[in-house]
């Protein structure tokens, strides 16, 4: 089963723009992962938050935490053609179980 | 250094046959986990192994599909009678220790097809 929800689904925008990309998930969590796949180099480890933050900053990646909404977004400043890519949430249970959600498509136009 | 590598990159199979999937992990990486990826998905969780034991095996959709890890390093999935429906993109990813702040490391993943 999927816990998380990324939205929107797809999301198309142009190059040097700021593209958002938000994730809600059900149950309490130890921590919320970003993940970015693409065919050339698969599944990535961008940034992870841990529950007790709030936001994380990584270069032009910037990730906020709402665990009392729980819900989770990532803002990538500045895009670029090579950002294009389906990024995933994953949550992380007690279990230390990774939960995903179905991803958002995102597309950076030249 | 090397990374999770997986073999075979694509494998085509009949409805009914056996088929394994192969993992190597980066080296020294205790833990290792099994996902399945189907078409628009994200990963589906399927078995974690720490070590040679699987910590978790909750994910594995039934008792056709069995992993092993026998040396703690190399790991085999393995699907007997093939449906289908076990048609999907397996990856294996590992980590340092499993547990709490580790980041998983994934392979490029075996697109596996049922004919």
């Amino acid at each position: 089963s999927q816990q998380g929800e990324e939205d929107p689904q797809a999301l198309s925008i142009q190059e040097g723009e700021n593209a958002t990309m938000n994730c809600s998930y059900k149950t309490s969590i130890n921590n919320l992962q970003w993940y970015r796949q693409n065919s050339g180099r698969g599944l990535v480890h961008l940034i992870l938050i841990r529950s007790n933050e709030r936001e994380k900053h990584s270069g032009r990646l910037r990730v906020t935490l709402d665990t009392s909404k729980k819900s989770s977004s990532l803002l990538i400043t500045a895009s670029r053609a090579a950002d294009t890519a389906s990024y995933f949430c994953a949550t992380m249970d007690s279990n230390y179980q990774l939960i995903w959600g179905a991803g958002t498509k995102l597309i950076i136009k030249p | 250094g090397a990374g999770v590598s997986q073999t075979p990159s694509n494998k085509v199979t009949e409805k009914g046959k056996y088929v394994e999937l192969r993992c190597d992990p980066i080296s020294g990486h205790t833990a290792l986990y099994w996902y399945r990826q189907s078409l628009g998905q994200g990963p589906e969780f399927l078995i974690y192994f720490q070590g040679t034991g699987a910590a978790d095996d909750s994910g594995l959709p039934n008792d056709r599909f069995f992993a092993v890890r026998p040396e703690g390093s190399v790991s085999t999935l393995k699907i007997q009678r093939t449906e289908r429906g076990d048609s999907a993109v397996y990856l294996c990813a590992s980590s340092v220790s499993g547990f709490g702040l580790d980041t998983q490391y994934f392979g490029p993943g075996t697109r596996l097809t049922v004919l």
